[in-house]
């Protein structure tokens, strides 16, 4: 069936490194793509988004890419710090009718000092 | 501050007691939704509203209602919560979801007896 899914549910980084959170997803039709970071007992937080006519967007120490002819989503974080623990989601917005965002099970980051 | 409200943030009930969960943004959101995040299963969305008066099923609608009297609240009621709706829910709103971020709740903590 369709679905937003990851291809690692834990990663472990050192201080310092960079990380790389990726995320698969099967729906063609998807147009717009954001990447969420839950600490523990915490609600999502909005990281970054991209649209599916950009394969690349940058922010403050993160980059998404977007590379839609493998249907595949990255998540970059550079010089990775103890405060970036937390659970990575990406999500798609699916085309169709209705308005609504699927999410991934999410990737859960532990950065080692 | 810019903020989405849940109450309460736990509660225990047993199964088939009526109860509401509240939500409240302050950000003068059209868009609300409701979420439930199970371990395993990520974030999948119960109901969604565009605006006032529009509700939306989203993917796991059964066994809940919602409302939208106004643009700053959206409860989520459990006409007759049964164990399996035993999770973490949490409320999220934005401007427009394809263009603006998406602010969530600090989440409620749910168990049904």
């Amino acid at each position: 069936g369709e679905s937003v899914g990851l291809h690692l549910p834990t990663l472990s980084v050192q201080e310092g490194d960079n990380s790389i959170i990726n995320c698969a997803y099967s729906n063609s039709a998807s147009d717009y793509f954001i990447w969420y970071k839950q600490e523990s007992g915490k609600g999502p937080q909005f990281i970054i988004d991209i649209r599916s006519n950009m394969d690349k967007r940058q922010g403050q120490r993160v980059t998404v890419l977007l590379n839609k002819t493998v249907k595949h989503l990255s998540l970059q974080i550079a010089a990775t710090q103890p405060g970036d623990s937390a659970v990575y989601f990406c999500a798609e917005r699916r085309q169709g009718g209705s308005e609504k965002l699927v999410f991934g099970k999410g990737t859960k980051l532990t950065v080692n000092p | 501050e810019a903020q989405v409200t849940q109450n309460p943030r736990y509660l225990i009930t047993v199964t088939g007691k009526k109860l509401t969960v509240t939500c409240s943004q302050n950000m003068n959101h059209e868009y609300m939704s409701w979420y439930r995040q199970d371990p395993g299963l990520g974030l999948r969305q119960i109901y969604y509203s565009m605006n006032v008066e529009v509700t939306d099923k989203g993917d796991v609608p059964e066994g809940y209602k919602v409302s939208r009297k106004e643009k700053r609240n959206f409860p989520l009621i459990l006409e007759s919560p049964s164990p399996n709706q035993t999770s973490l829910y949490f409320c999220a709103s934005s401007q427009l979801l394809g263009t603006d971020t998406q602010y969530f709740g600090p989440g409620t903590r749910l168990t049904v007896l």
